[in-house]
């Protein structure tokens, strides 16, 4: 069974850091690309970042570019969203996601809440 | 980026009736190559994560009710749920897949008239 485990969120002040990890199981985590989208309280979906299996290439939506970072240890089946400079309006639910239909996300984690306020 | 819009932004429909929600994006996600259309359905249920119902605009992922059905090419699509079933009650988002970044479309909810 796929599992995709998020942890790291929590409540930040503007302008913080913090570092979201994904900890995947039930698949070969190293032959998939992986991607975080992200929910706003009330919103919609919001594709944040995506890299590929390799960890090669990495994608970012331009709302976090330059602040965030992505990244993966395929030796620990592990996900991460490094997330600087952190603003109000990336408050949301972060879910990591995988590709193992090599088209889109097929599986999703529950979701790590991260609350940027003053 | 491709905007995703998709109508109505709510519905709600009788329990064995037809819902259509419909997602029109700003650019056409066809790739002319290989004739498929870079868009997929996904529905979230309240207080849960996406869930993947469809995706090459038409193909049903596994383990989805055949009810669920997508149709449409090129910059026009469409969810029909055949006959509503009480646990069809949910928010449907539309994806495309084509362009990065990828985008969703703003999701309608669907509820039970």
């Amino acid at each position: 069974e796929v599992q995709l485990l998020g942890s790291g969120g929590g409540f930040i002040q503007p302008g913080g850091s913090l570092r979201l990890s994904c900890a995947a199981s039930g698949f070969t985590f190293s032959d998939y690309a992986m991607s975080w989208v992200r929910q706003a309280p009330g919103k919609g979906l919001e594709w944040v970042s995506a890299i590929v299996a390799s960890g090669r290439n990495a994608y970012y939506a331009d709302s976090v570019k330059g602040r965030f970072t992505i990244s993966r240890d395929n030796s620990k089946n592990t996900l991460y969203l490094q997330m600087n400079s952190l603003r109000v309006e990336d408050t949301a639910l972060y879910f990591c996601a995988a590709r193992t239909n090599m088209v889109t996300e097929d599986y999703w984690g529950q979701g790590t809440l991260v609350t940027v306020s003053s | 980026d491709i905007v995703m819009t998709q109508s109505p932004d709510s519905l709600a429909v009788s329990l064995g009736e037809r819902a259509t929600i419909n997602c029109r994006s700003s650019q056409s996600v066809l790739y002319s190559s290989n004739n498929k259309n870079y868009l997929a359905w996904y529905q979230q249920r309240q207080g849960q994560p996406p869930k993947l119902l469809i995706y090459w605009a038409s193909t049903r992922e596994s383990g989805v009710p055949d009810r669920f059905s997508g149709s449409g090419s090129g910059t026009d699509f469409t969810l029909t749920i055949s006959s509503l079933q009480a646990e069809d009650v949910a928010v449907y988002y539309c994806q495309q897949y084509y362009y990065t970044p990828r985008t969703f479309g703003q999701g309608t909810k669907l509820e039970i008239k």
